[in-house]
């Protein structure tokens, strides 16, 4: 079955990156792209951006352009991402989400990683 | 981007059916039938209940059902049941493998 495991809880301070990864398994990593998704606390759902974990290809939501890099390990069949300048604002529930291209939807979803960023 | 509006709060009675809307502009919703519909439990992570509009995943209750007029997609739930209270998002593409989601709808089962 088609699963997203991604790491544990982070606690961050201002300033400091944070990299969050997410496992893909019972499917072939390479085939579907891996977007990530956030939501502060009581918050909606916010698109962070999307990798093609085949090309290594990227695009992200212009709030986070500069500041979040996707990267993945097809080695692994992991992804990651990485949001640096870290602020308060930044507090949130991340997730990555397997998007089938045909579908052109999000049909699975890890389970989330909190990242809190406090001094 | 901006958020796709939704309304903040609909509710109903277990058997009622409700609708919730969700309103993009011609760059998004106006210009894609590749709207989803997500359903998120407290504390969990969302899951797909309808995409490309109006199509159901393997799985989902067939009281789930979607629809698109001009820049304006809609989830129906009928037969309201208390599992359905919960909070639902919409989200569209809106091009060069981009998406945006909606500010979401707490769905409330009286």
């Amino acid at each position: 079955q088609v699963q997203l495991v991604q790491s544990g809880a982070e606690v961050k301070k201002p300033g400091a990156s944070v990299k969050v990864s997410c496992k893909a398994s019972g499917y072939t990593f390479t085939s579907y792209d891996i977007n990530w998704v956030r939501q502060a606390t009581g918050q909606g759902l916010e698109w962070m951006g999307w990798m093609n974990p085949n090309s290594g290809n990227t695009g992200y939501a212009q709030k986070f352009q500069g500041r979040v890099t996707m990267t993945r390990n097809t080695s692994i069949s992991t992804a990651y991402m990485e949001l640096s300048s870290l602020r308060s604002e930044d507090t949130a529930v991340y997730y990555c989400a397997r998007v089938d291209t045909a579908m052109v939807t999000a049909d699975y979803w890890g389970q989330g990683t909190l990242v809190t960023v406090s001094s | 981007q901006s958020a796709l509006t939704q309304p903040a709060s609909v509710s109903g009675s277990p058997g009622q059916s409700i609708t919730i809307s969700c309103t993009g502009t011609s760059s998004d919703v106006g210009s894609y039938n590749l709207v989803s519909w997500y359903q998120q439990h407290p504390g969990k992570a969302p899951k797909l209940m309808i995409y490309e509009v109006s199509k159901r995943p393997s799985g989902v209750s067939n009281r789930f059902s979607g629809s698109k007029s001009g820049n304006t997609a809609s989830l129906t739930i009928s037969g309201l049941q208390a599992e359905d209270e919960a909070d639902y998002y919409c989200c569209s593409y809106a091009g060069s493998s981009t998406f945006v989601f909606g500010t979401g709808t707490k769905v409330t089962v009286l």
